[in-house]
């Protein structure tokens, strides 16, 4: 069963520094992998969606790699805001079932301003 | 337009009650999701639709639990003589099609179940 990792579990930053996140994954047979954004009492929102084919996405000041051979995923977040402070959860979809979204535990993120 | 709903927001019920559980799509997506997240975890895959279909149900932990979507839209999860162990946050995603690697999951805000 495909395990996904998240480290660290909890991150406090002041204002304006820049900050990676980390997700691992077992199984480097996946279909693609996400990174999401929940904020508490609320649903998950997309942030990148990274196909197994690509190295890395970006939007604003968020950039995410994908290297599937050694089953990591890095989240980087650029001049963080408080704005940011939410929980970040990595999902991979398998590519040998195609249906099953494995999301890892999350990283608790505060941006102190 | 109208993201995905869920209904209702919040349910408290008691152990050995039956519940039932609310997703409306965004109209017009075929793949359904359900999952569910217990505190501090995850979400965890419960089910799948395409269509009216379940096309991957490997995830229900055991037959209390069952979902239709009988005119492949919304959806209904099914709870049959809950345990406080089904307490947890109950989240619908949809997506337009399914197997398609560049299409993301789109949540909805989810339904927190307490079961005492």
């Amino acid at each position: 069963k495909q395990e996904v990792t998240q480290i660290p579990a909890a991150l406090s930053v002041p204002e304006g520094e820049n900050l990676v996140l980390n997700c691992s994954f077992t199984d480097s047979a996946i279909y693609n992998l996400q990174w999401f954004r929940q904020d508490p009492g609320k649903g998950l929102t997309s942030l990148l969606l990274i196909q197994s084919s690509q190295r890395e996405q970006t939007s604003g000041r968020l950039n995410a790699s994908l290297d599937k051979s050694s089953g990591r995923s890095t989240l980087y977040i650029a001049a963080s805001q408080p704005g940011d402070s939410a929980t970040y959860l990595c999902a991979v979809r398998e590519a040998n079932t195609g249906n099953q979204f494995y999301f890892g535990t999350g990283t608790s993120l505060t941006v102190i301003p | 337009g109208a993201g995905v709903s869920q209904t209702p927001s919040n349910k408290v019920t008691e152990k050995g009650k039956y519940v039932e559980l609310r997703c409306d799509p965004i109209s017009g997506h075929t793949a359904l999701y359900w999952y569910r997240q217990s505190l501090g975890q995850g979400p965890e895959f419960l089910i799948y639709f395409q269509g009216t279909g379940a096309a991957d149900d490997s995830g229900l932990p055991n037959d209390r639990f069952f979902a239709v979507r009988p005119e492949g839209s919304v959806s209904t999860l099914k709870i049959q003589r809950t345990e406080r162990g089904d307490s947890a946050v109950y989240l619908c995603a949809s997506s337009p099609h399914s197997g398609r690697a560049w299409e993301t999951q789109y949540f909805g805000p989810g339904t927190r179940l307490l079961v005492l």
